[in-house]
């Protein structure tokens, strides 16, 4: 397995355009998240799925992020309209279990002007 | 806020030397793991230690665990610059996700 994928590596794009990451996770995988990391806060989680359902988006820091996995090999996180604070590397992970061993993508680093 | 939180923030060392990373956290944990970062590249996971573990090795790497406290170090002994890396502890409190800490810079200089 090629390890978790995320498209694309690197997005630099206006405040109020519309951004989209995506994310497919490794094979077999029944947990799939998505993390942010910046300087100020670290990495934070902000949404994880389940066997392709939504379990936590408490994480989630506004209406303007939305996250959707249609199926066991995609996953996307959307923001819309962007915003300058948006900025940051957006990091997908996927693990067989919840609580085991996390397998990270090279995250997409978002640059919002 | 964080889960967990490493100290110090920052290391520098020589090369052969060891490094030895601390990690608190606030809640009762199911297990705890250590992951690396390299700059610009996703974490790598790097050991995990179970609640009823006190100690666990792998390599170079020596991992304990003292719930009593809400602790954890990692020690790299006789680094190379290649550890050359940030390092985060990551618990998992039965949410089903885990819960990364700020995470400490390790510089190994050759």
């Amino acid at each position: 397995d090629a390890g978790v994928i995320q498209s694309p590596r690197h997005e630099v794009t206006e405040m109020g355009q519309e951004v989209t990451l995506r994310c497919k996770p490794i094979s077999g995988h029944d947990y799939l998240f998505w993390y942010r990391q910046t300087m100020m806060r670290g990495l934070e989680l902000l949404i994880y799925f389940n066997n392709n359902v939504p379990i936590d988006d408490s994480g989630m820091p506004e209406d303007r992020f939305s996250a959707k996995m249609p199926n066991a090999s995609f996953s996307t996180l959307k923001i819309q309209p962007s915003e300058p604070r948006d900025s940051a590397v957006y990091f997908c992970a996927s693990s067989l279990e919840g609580w085991t061993e996390a397998f990270f993508g090279q995250g997409t680093r978002l640059t919002v002007v | 806020s964080q889960q967990g939180e490493e100290d110090p923030q920052a290391l520098s060392i020589q090369e052969g030397e060891n490094a030895t990373m601390n990690c608190s956290y606030k809640t009762s944990i199911n297990n705890l793991q250590w992951y690396r970062q390299n700059s610009g590249r996703g974490l790598v996971h790097l050991i995990l230690i179970r609640s009823n573990e006190r100690e666990k090795h792998s390599g170079r790497l020596r991992v304990t665990l003292d719930t009593s406290k809400k602790s954890s170090s990692l020690l790299i002994t006789a680094s190379r610059a290649a550890d050359t890396a940030s390092y985060f502890c990551a618990t998992d409190t039965g949410r089903r996700a885990l819960t990364f800490g700020s995470g400490t810079r390790l510089q190994v200089q050759p």
